[in-house]
């Protein structure tokens, strides 16, 4: 089946660092979203990319959609505690009702 | 405004039991999607349905589970003679059409067979 491969697995990084993380795949995505995940709860949205090339920022977030349609990142800028959880890319491949998502990025911050 | 409500929130069941999920979607929605997140994985699709039709259940296992959208009620997914393999975290997420991309999520189900 269609695969995202996310990385890193997972980061633990100093409050105020920035963080990146992306998501590659082999085939072509219509519509790339990012999602962040607490404990014990549901994905929630972050950014959604339609076009190839679109750059997105959310805050202290910016994420884009790769220009051959099959990779995208997710920047976060001075990272703060509550910016710890769990985050995943998710690609939309037929324009339709489901999603393919990635494995997650675990993020830890120190303060 | 309530967002996608998802019952129980827990629930344990021995070996060979029969789970029952549950998802209200958010008012006007009328598109339900299923996914289960194993320990440490992503989510994965299992099914979409709309009132009283299934769409697409190409994700669901071909035995055991089946899930249903009536005309009243929640949708409701199924899980028959449940084995340690079905431990995981079941998201509803609904949609006012059938975007997936524009769907917002529970709470999740988290089941445990022991």
């Amino acid at each position: 089946g269609q695969q995202l491969n996310q990385s890193p697995q997972s980061m633990f990084i100093q409050e105020g660092e920035d963080v990146s993380m992306n998501c590659t795949s082999s085939s072509i995505f219509n519509t790339w979203l990012w999602y962040k995940q607490d404990p014990g709860e549901g994905p929630v949205l972050l950014i959604a990319l339609y076009k190839a090339g679109e750059l997105t920022s959310n805050g202290r977030l910016t994420a884009q959609f790769g220009i051959t349609r099959k990779d995208s990142f997710l920047n976060i800028s001075a990272s703060i505690p509550s910016d710890v959880g769990i985050y995943f890319c998710a690609g939309d491949m037929e324009y339709g009702n489901k999603l393919v998502f990635g494995a997650g990025t675990i993020l830890r911050v120190k303060s | 405004n309530a967002g996608v409500m998802q019952n129980p929130r827990h629930l344990v069941r021995r070996r060979g039991q029969e789970a029952r999920l549950r998802c209200s979607p958010m008012k006007g929605h009328s598109h339900v999607y299923w996914y289960r997140q194993l320990p440490e994985e992503g989510l994965k699709f299992m099914v979409y349905l709309q009132k009283e039709n299934i769409i697409d259940e190409s994700g669901m296992p071909k035995e055991r589970f089946s899930a249903e959208f009536p005309k009243e009620g929640p949708s409701i997914l199924r899980i028959q003679q449940v084995v340690r393999g079905d431990s995981a975290a079941y998201f509803c997420a609904s949609s006012p059409q059938g975007r997936g991309t524009e769907a917002f999520f529970g709470q999740g189900t988290r089941l445990t067979v022991v």
